[in-house]
């Protein structure tokens, strides 16, 4: 069935440092593609997202691109900071319905 | 703009006792879900509904039963509480298209005894 499968965490990075999270998913249709970020005691939100293949998502200096050949849709950053501590969710949405399928998360720890 | 709200945050339950878990969204949003999060295991999908008036199964629904009261609120009960339904709910709405961001509740922490 549809699955995202997302890098186990957690990860640990100190200030300024680069940050990748890769995300691939089941290559079924043509779904929508999230990046939910989740602060301490919160709900999820959206971060980012892209809708067809080559779009690349965009928000609060986080980036990742619809990679349709390779089925994936990694997160980076160039340069984190302590408050991007959280734990990352990468989804998918089918086209035409109404599911979206959650990777398991990936705890992110960013050190001063 | 209150956005989706849950009720309560926090609940303890023994094993069997019931209990239904409130959500409400301002966006007048069709569709509505209701999650569970559990450690390394992402957010599964309970039940959802499309649209007012319908209400459909997701991944994990046995022990679980839901009402679509409006388009604003939509409710999960627990008949009987199991200590494997200890996890943090959260509800989402949607507007309902295919490219739809999800909008989440802060969730309720239940724990059963």
């Amino acid at each position: 069935g549809d699955s995202v499968t997302q890098m186990e965490g957690p990860v640990t990075l100190s200030e300024e440092a680069f940050l990748t999270i890769n995300c691939t998913y089941t290559a079924t249709g043509y779904p929508s593609l999230f990046w939910y970020v989740q602060y301490p005691g919160e709900g999820l939100q959206l971060l980012l997202k892209a809708t067809k293949a080559d779009d690349k998502g965009s928000n609060k200096g986080f980036e990742a691109t619809y990679r349709k050949e390779t089925t994936s849709f990694h997160l980076e950053k160039g340069s984190v900071q302590v408050s991007d501590s959280a734990v990352y969710f990468c989804a998918r949405l089918n086209t035409g319905g109404f599911k979206t399928i959650f990777g398991a998360g990936t705890r992110l720890f960013v050190k001063a | 703009n209150a956005g989706v709200t849950q009720t309560p945050k926090f609940q303890v339950l023994k094993t069997g006792q019931s209990m239904t878990l409130q959500c409400a969204q301002d966006m007048n949003h069709n569709s509505m879900y209701w999650y569970r999060q559990d450690p390394g295991m992402g957010l599964r999908l309970i039940y959802y509904s499309a649209s007012e008036g319908t209400t459909d199964k997701g991944e994990v629904p046995n022990g679980y039963n839901v009402s679509r009261l409006n388009k604003r609120e939509f409710s999960l009960r627990l008949e009987s509480a199991a200590p494997s339904q200890t996890s943090v709910y959260f509800c989402a709405s949607s507007a309902g298209s295919d490219t739809d961001t999800q909008y989440f509740g802060p969730g309720t922490r239940l724990t059963v005894l």
